[in-house]
């Protein structure tokens, strides 16, 4: 059974940086049939496909336009886990962040970390 | 980016009854290649991540019943359930993966009348 379980802080303070970890089992982040997605959620922006980070012989990144200049997503295949860095974060990053396997669509999705960008 | 419209908003039904949910992509999202549509259904309950409901516009998922059923092609798209259930009183929401970014619709609401 695959599973996804998210890691990181619940506040972070303005101008400085995002990151969570999905630690994935029953899979892996190099898989060459699954993307790795991050996806957030708000009340303002709804769902909101932030980017994935995928293997095909080598890796690849995909990101939104939105947040292109301030993301990194990145595989660690040593502990099978992928991450989220988002810099630069203002209160409009306050959402729920969800990362989720893609083996088209997204259906394996973490439990959700709630983050709020506060001094 | 392909926008994602859902209608209606909120909906209201009767337990037992039909309960349709519409999605309409900004552009086709049907490939020519293999013939399909690369349309998703969620379901989202409170506190829980979204839940696919269905694949490829039409393909339900290993374990959901079978009330839920998908259709359309191109760029509409429907979400049926045939007979109301408590249990699926939940937000909606149809996404798109036929090209990045993902994009989802702004979800419809469920409720019991």
């Amino acid at each position: 059974q695959i599973q996804l379980q998210q890691s990181g802080p619940g506040l972070v303070k303005p101008s400085q940086t995002l990151s969570l970890t999905c630690a994935i089992s029953g899979d892996s982040v190099s898989s060459n049939s699954a993307t790795w997605n991050w996806i957030r959620q708000s009340p303002s922006r709804g769902l909101e496909w932030l980017g994935r980070t995928y293997y095909r012989s080598k890796w690849y990144n995909d990101y939104a336009v939105s947040v292109k200049s301030r993301i990194t997503i990145n595989p660690d295949t040593s502990k099978n886990q992928f991450s989220l860095h988002l810099n630069s974060v203002t209160p409009e990053d306050t959402a729920l962040y969800y990362c989720a396997r893609e083996v088209y669509p997204m259906d394996v999705w973490g439990q959700g970390t709630t983050v709020t960008v506060s001094s | 980016d392909i926008v994602m419209t859902q209608s209606p908003d909120s909906l209201a039904v009767s337990l037992g009854e039909r309960a349709t949910i519409n999605c309409k992509s900004g552009q086709s999202v049907l490939h020519r290649s293999n013939n399909k549509n690369y349309l998703a259904w969620y379901q989202q309950k409170p506190g829980q991540p979204p839940k696919l409901l269905i694949s490829w516009a039409s393909t339900r998922e290993s374990g959901v019943p079978d009330r839920f059923s998908g259709s359309g092609s191109g760029t509409d798209f429907t979400l049926t359930i045939s007979s109301l259930q408590a249990e699926d009183v939940a937000v909606y929401y149809c996404q798109q993966y036929f090209d990045t970014p993902y994009t989802f619709g702004q979800g419809t609401k469920l409720e019991i009348k």
